[in-house]
């Protein structure tokens, strides 16, 4: 199986503040890579598909890059709906395999 | 607007069976393949199952494997996960997911779940 590696697996921020998470596949997934976002008590929410694609209606604030093993996701400009927790995901090949989590938490 | 509507979860005992169901409305069912996600209580996405539009590919992952089954009824837009001889590590919530294509692509809308708790 694909092993996915997230770092940190938390952070402190402020609103207004830039964060990247990075994302580390444990062999190469080419672009097959997902970011996806889950506030408290809610359904996971897809945010980014083929390591780069903003899926339909998320922001342009959310902005991923990266191919092979190495990925991250990029969040300009925090805002208070963004403090959830982000989850990357390979689909290169089954079975899926997600990252641990990475928690985005008000400074 | 896409509407994934999970039922069927609740208490059930260790060795005992659940059916769940996600009903599917504002998108063609058939079109796309489909995924069950779970996430047990403070911990991170697991996936579980996946079914090809037509329903005749499927795929479980090692720890659900000869227990549970995935399915699907396009006639009715609906897809389920039957849950055998269930552990109480399979104590989760539930996720129905849709694909954004075939069952080589990865998911772009999900339902709101439904908990299955299994406990004696």
């Amino acid at each position: 199986d694909i092993q996915m590696t997230q770092s940190p697996s938390s952070l402190s921020a402020s609103v207004g503040d830039r964060v990247t998470i990075t994302c580390r596949a444990s062999q190469d997934i080419r672009n097959y890579l997902a970011w996806f976002q889950q506030r408290p008590g809610k359904a996971p929410k897809s945010l980014i598909n083929a390591a780069s694609s903003l899926q339909s209606g998320v922001p342009s604030k959310f902005s991923g890059s990266g191919s092979g093993t190495d990925f991250t996701l990029t969040i300009s400009s925090l805002q208070p709906d963004d403090f959830a927790t982000y989850y990357c995901q390979q689909y290169k090949s089954y079975p899926w395999t997600f990252g641990q989590g990475t928690k985005v938490e008000i400074k | 607007e896409v509407q994934l509507l999970a039922s069927g979860g609740g208490l059930v005992q260790p060795g005992g069976s659940l059916r769940l169901s996600c009903a599917a409305s504002a998108f063609s069912f058939s079109t796309y393949a489909m995924t069950w996600v779970r996430q047990a209580p403070g911990k991170g996405l697991e996936w579980v199952s996946t079914i090809s539009g037509s329903g005749g590919t499927t795929y479980h992952a090692d720890s659900v494997k000869g227990r549970f089954t995935i399915s699907r009824d396009n006639s009715k837009n609906t897809l389920s996960l039957q849950m055998n001889s269930l552990r109480p590590e399979d104590t989760a919530v539930y996720y129905c997911v849709k694909h954004t294509g075939t069952t080589a692509t990865t998911c772009d809308f999900w339902g709101q779940g439904t908990l299955v708790t299994v406990s004696s």
